[in-house]
């Protein structure tokens, strides 16, 4: 099992729709657990923290079951500015661990019709 | 304030020449990482430096590419005697903390923020 997987995609949705995005992760130990967002040909750009309790930001929420070992990214009425990649990241268990401190999932991308 | 910058922000280069790239990170942050994104692909991890520890360059895929981070601050890539298989986009990132993640800090101070990226094309 990788340690970070992400169905890659693409996710087609019309503006307005709410779209969830999982991804699972396979070490229980992991501790902080983050959403980027990747522009066709740009750098990734943090979106989110996800916290225990789960946490909102405006048409954004963010979920983590740990029980489960995934965190979830849900945003309502997208807009056409919402189509990205959007990239799941968790700190790895191990401090000498290989990857630097997080570890990134190949992405999500989704794509927002008019 | 001022986020992370790199240079150049394209570099083509012929085949066997070394390149230089830098990352200037944002001020006050502790932990600097390079990767590499070959297109479509996800992120590669390549070096991370913390404050004035050893680096850790597991992720270097080779001995031609080297980094070096001065003064806690400013970071260079060098590859040398490129290949076409080193064309990427070179990624830098800093964030406040590094590794050795502890309860004492709250998940933000581990956000990594990016820099532009240099689009490396080796021809």
């Amino acid at each position: 099992r990788k340690e970070v997987e992400q169905d890659p995609g693409p996710f087609n949705v019309p503006e307005g729709a709410t779209v969830a995005f999982n991804c699972t992760y396979s070490n229980s130990a992991s501790q902080s657990f983050f959403w980027y967002r990747q522009d066709c040909r740009k750098e990734p750009k943090l979106l989110m923290s996800v916290y225990s309790s789960g946490n909102e930001d405006g048409r954004f929420t963010a979920q983590l079951n740990r029980a489960s070992q995934y965190i979830s990214l849900l945003i309502r009425d997208s807009k056409l500015s919402d189509s990205a990649t959007y990239l799941c990241v968790v700190t790895p268990s191990n401090y000498g661990g290989s990857q630097g401190n997080l570890i990134f999932g190949k992405g999500t991308k989704l794509s927002v019709k008019p | 304030g001022a986020g992370v910058s790199q240079s150049p922000s394209n570099k083509v280069t012929e085949k066997g020449k070394d390149v230089e790239l830098r990352c200037d990170p944002i001020s006050g942050h502790t932990a600097l990482y390079w990767y590499r994104q070959s297109l479509g692909q996800g992120l590669e991890f390549l070096i991370y430096f913390q404050g004035n520890s050893a680096p850790d360059k597991s992720g270097l895929p080779s001995d031609r590419f080297s980094a070096e981070r001065t003064g806690g601050s400013v970071s260079t890539l060098t590859i040398q005697r490129t290949q076409q298989e080193d064309s990427a986009v070179y990624l830098c990132a800093s964030s406040l903390e590094g590794r050795g993640f502890d309860r004492v800090h709250s998940p933000s101070s581990y956000e990594q923020y990016f820099g532009p990226g240099t689009r490396l094309t080796v021809t």
